[in-house]
């Protein structure tokens, strides 16, 4: 069974910095591209970034270029974002999620984690 | 950026009805659309794909269709366990981007 599983979520200071982790099972995970997807409280879905298979290859939002990386360890099966330099918008949930077999880096997103919250608050 | 525009933001209807979403995109994104579905409290999940595609496992009163600019998700007969929020996505141009979303209730 596919299994994406989030962590790292917490109360954050303005200004501050947090790393998330998406641990994933039950797939071969250095086979698929990977995704992180956030929502606000009450809102909607918003694309945060993407990543290749190797890892080689890094999408971001303008808006989010350069406060945030995404990276992975095919090794430990583990996805990461570190996210600097937060502010109030940036509380959401955060989703890590895989594209489907077969498509590109940022195809459709076929598995989901439960995800994370992030708060960000003085 | 390609904005997409999905219609209604909610709507009510009966179980059994047929229900229509729409989602215009600002250009042309060449059936580079998918469809989730977001139940309360939960992660999205993949119903459509590539503008008709039905992921496997999805039941198949759930369809896509549209071209160009316009797409449309129908559901053919609502059931109870269709109370979601819908939400259409595009991927033909970064950035990636998201319909606002139609909550669906049941009357």
């Amino acid at each position: 069974e596919v299994q994406l599983v989030e962590s790292g979520g917490a109360l954050v200071k303005p200004g501050g910095s947090l790393r998330l982790s998406c641990a994933a099972s039950g797939f071969s995970f250095s086979t698929y591209a990977m995704n992180w997807v956030r929502q606000a409280p009450g809102k909607g879905l918003e694309w945060v970034s993407s990543i290749s298979r190797s890892g080689t290859f890094i999408y971001y939002p303008d808006s989010l270029k350069g406060r945030f990386t995404i990276s992975r360890d095919n090794a430990k099966n583990s996805l990461y974002l570190q996210m600097n330099s937060l502010g109030a918008d940036d509380t959401a949930v955060y989703f890590c999620a895989r594209v489907l077999s077969g498509y590109g880096d940022y195809g459709p997103l076929d598995s989901w984690g439960q995800g994370t919250l992030v708060t960000v608050s003085s | 950026d390609i904005q997409m525009t999905q219609s209604p933001s909610s709507l009510s209807a009966s179980v059994g009805d047929r229900v229509t979403i729409t989602c215009q995109a600002s250009q042309d994104i060449d059936n580079h659309l998918h469809w989730y579905q977001q139940k309360p409290g939960k992660a999205p999940k993949l119903l459509i794909y590539d503008a008709f595609n039905l992921k496997t496992g999805v039941p198949s009163r759930f369809s896509g269709s549209g071209s160009g600019k316009d797409y449309t998700f129908t559901i053919s007969s609502l059931q109870p366990e269709d109370l979601a929020t819908y939400y259409c996505q595009q991927y033909d141009y970064l950035p990636l981007t998201f319909g606002g979303g139609t909550k669906v209730e049941i009357k």
